[in-house]
């Protein structure tokens, strides 16, 4: 069965500290993977996208097809980074499923 | 134009009653999605309709959950003699294809329903 698996509910670190949210997936056919990020008081919305293999906000992801993940990235952390943050996997012809998230808190 | 808009924003119902949902997606987005979002749970897909297709209803936890959509536009999602662990916010998203060739969905702010 399909399944995003992102093992952290929190992570916390400080600004300017790298910072890596997980996501392992299971699809038995050609994943298209995506990251969503929800700040405070906003509206669920797409960050990034494998297949566009864009940065966004100093953010990246990597397919890897052999670890099956698809972590996502950024060398320094902002205190704006805050929010929690979706792994998503889209099944062919049908919708999006998503992991159950991880709050991202960046302090000063 | 707008976003997706939700309502109500905020419903607070007695165990057992009914409550219905309503979503207005983007115009001439095609496709329209129910998720269901509470704490521990992530994001839980319920329901997905595209075009004139047969909606995907796998997500659904039971048969007191329903959901139609008029016209190809707004949608409802109806919750019947509801229950505590019904408390969440769903959410609704629409997109302009089928979702499968861009994977963007935009999302309405949600409806928070508590059950008490």
């Amino acid at each position: 069965a399909q399944r995003v698996t992102q093992p952290e509910k929190l992570l916390s670190v400080f600004k300017g500290a790298p910072v890596e949210l997980k996501c392992n997936y299971s699809y038995s056919g050609s994943p298209e993977l995506f990251w969503y990020v929800q700040y405070s008081r906003q509206r669920l919305q797409l960050l990034l996208r494998h297949i566009s293999r864009e940065s966004i906000k100093g953010f990246t992801a990597d397919l890897n097809k052999g670890e099956t993940s698809f972590h996502l990235k950024k060398p320094f952390a902002q205190e704006e980074d805050s929010a929690m943050y979706y792994c998503a996997l889209l099944q062919a012809g049908t919708a999006l499923i998503f992991g159950k998230g991880t709050t991202l808190s960046v302090s000063s | 134009g707008a976003g997706v808009s939700q309502s109500p924003s905020n419903k607070v119902t007695e165990k057992g009653k009914d409550v219905e949902l309503r979503c207005d997606p983007i115009s001439g987005h095609t496709a329209l999605y129910w998720y269901r979002q509470s704490l521990g749970q992530g994001l839980e897909f319920l329901i997905y309709f595209q075009g004139n297709s047969a909606p995907d209803k796998s997500g659904l936890p039971s048969d007191r959950f329903s959901a139609e959509r008029t016209g190809g536009s707004v949608s409802t999602l109806t919750i019947q003699r509801t229950q505590q662990e019904d408390s969440a916010v769903y959410l609704c998203a629409s997109s302009p294809t089928s979702g499968t060739k861009t994977g963007e969905l935009f999302f309405g702010e949600g409806s928070r329903l508590t059950v008490l």
